[in-house]
């Protein structure tokens, strides 16, 4: 299995501040990395693919980069709404796997 | 916009087997770009997929569940399911099935997921 480690596992923020999450595969995973958004009691949402496509409707603060085994997702203005838990995917093989999330809350 | 409903039993006792619904609104599951998947989450913690089935009823298992679960695919009924033998109190949390955008053969990504439906594992 490929493991996907996040950091950190909790981050606190404020309204309008730049915010970056980490995820780190074990092995080269090129750009085969997903990110979803979960808010309490909802399913996640896809916001990320192959590392860096914005899903539609995604708002443009949110931006995924990196190859290889580092990426991160940073959101560039925090939101109400951006208060969630965030996963990574990978999809490098045919067993899909979740990090542990990282948790945006408020500070 | 398409839309994924789950359903099954809320409690299942120890031993017994697990078997949930998924109900697929959509004008057809048979395209090639897409798979369908379950994954599920215990209570306060993060994401585990479980498995993908394809419309020609090729299947995709977590290694770590293979022995215990099977997903099939139903495209006259617009309809997937998970059949879960053996559970135990480990199996307890929220189920969730969801489309697979294949973006790279079988390898992709969840773009539509159903609301969850919770099941308990208890006497």
């Amino acid at each position: 299995d490929i493991q996907m480690t996040q950091s950190p596992p909790t981050l606190s923020a404020s309204v309008g501040d730049r915010v970056t999450i980490t995820c780190r595969a074990s092995q080269n995973i090129d750009t085969f990395l997903a990110w979803y958004q979960q808010r309490p009691g909802r399913a996640p949402k896809l916001l990320v693919s192959d590392a860096s496509t914005l899903e539609s409707g995604v708002p443009s603060t949110f931006s995924g980069s990196g190859s290889g085994t580092d990426f991160t997702l940073t959101i560039t203005s925090l939101q109400p709404d951006d208060f969630a838990t965030y996963y990574c995917q990978q999809y490098s093989d045919y067993s899909p796997t979740f990090g542990h999330g990282t948790k945006v809350e408020i500070k | 916009q398409m839309q994924l409903q789950e359903s099954g039993p809320g409690l299942v006792k120890p031993s017994e087997t697990l078997f949930l619904t998924c109900n697929v609104s959509a004008d057809s599951m048979s395209t090639s770009r897409y798979y369908w998947g379950w994954i599920r989450q215990p209570p306060g913690k993060g994401l585990e997929w479980l498995g993908n089935v394809y419309y020609s009823g090729t299947t995709y298992y977590n290694p770590s569940l293979k022995s215990r679960v099977t997903v099939n695919v139903d495209t006259s009924k617009k309809q997937i399911s998970l059949k879960l033998i053996s559970v135990t109190a480990a199996d307890t949390g929220v189920y969730y099935c969801a489309r697979y955008r294949s973006i790279v053969g079988a390898k992709g990504a969840f773009d539509i997921w159903g609301q969850g439906t919770m099941v308990t594992v208890s006497s």
